[in-house]
């Protein structure tokens, strides 16, 4: 099977501005969780879908947000960029949403925002 | 809070040696407990998991233990070679659905 992929890889955007990044679950996988990694405070849950509904809720700001599509790939967004939006996102799919099932990563989308 | 913490935050060992990390969990109701290795430019890679109705798992020359009295959970590395060397993750879930809480990492490096 295909792994996980996100799209695209690398982005630079400047401040205010807003982005859209993608992700694609293995095939089957109906789950998919959204992180941000950076440097000063690792790995944190943005959100996660399951069958185009969100679950969870992490603790960031209004400005991001998210969606998940009837064939399970999901997408996020993040509004009026910040300086410390600047990270490393990564997806992660899961076969079911109920918690204590594997979840395997994408390999990352890296936003630099300047 | 949801807190997961893990130490150490480096470890050197020499090739050959075990490495034991350490992750203490905050969440009564965390049940699931995944390790996960990440190398360097790469994506996190699961590694191995626990649940909290299994005290033990082993997978060739890595094990997982849980204490869900002390909300302690260990991985082991025995046999440690060079290409163990990268930062490794524990986690919980917390809440509903796949929520995970991450430790902060550690950097595990194998010298040969």
């Amino acid at each position: 099977k295909a792994g996980v992929t996100q799209t695209p890889r690398y982005l630079i955007k400047t401040r205010g501005q807003q982005v859209t990044l993608s992700c694609s679950p293995i095939s089957g996988h109906r789950s998919v969780s959204w992180y941000q990694q950076t440097p000063g405070q690792g790995l944190q849950f943005l959100f996660e879908y399951f069958s185009e509904t969100q679950r969870n809720k992490g603790n960031f700001p209004g400005r991001f947000s998210g969606r998940q599509f009837s064939n399970s790939r999901s997408e996020m967004n993040v509004s009026t960029l910040e300086l410390g939006d600047s990270a490393l996102y990564l997806c992660a799919s899961s076969l079911v949403g109920g918690g204590g099932y594997e979840q395997y990563f994408g390999p990352g989308t890296r936003l630099t925002v300047t | 809070g949801e807190n997961v913490e893990q130490h150490p935050s480096t470890l050197s060992v020499q090739e050959g040696d075990s490495a034991v990390i350490k992750c203490t969990y905050s969440d009564s109701a965390s049940n699931y407990f995944p390790w996960y290795k990440q190398e360097l430019g790469k994506r996190p890679q699961l590694i191995i998991d626990i649940r909290s109705n299994v005290g033990e798992k082993k997978d060739q020359r890595i094990a997982v233990t849980l204490n869900k009295t002390a909300k302690h959970f260990s991985l082991h590395i025995t046999e440690t070679q060079p290409e163990d060397s990268a930062v490794y993750f524990c986690a919980a879930n917390v809440e509903y659905g796949n929520k995970l809480v991450f430790g902060a990492g550690t950097i595990l490096r194998v010298k040969s």
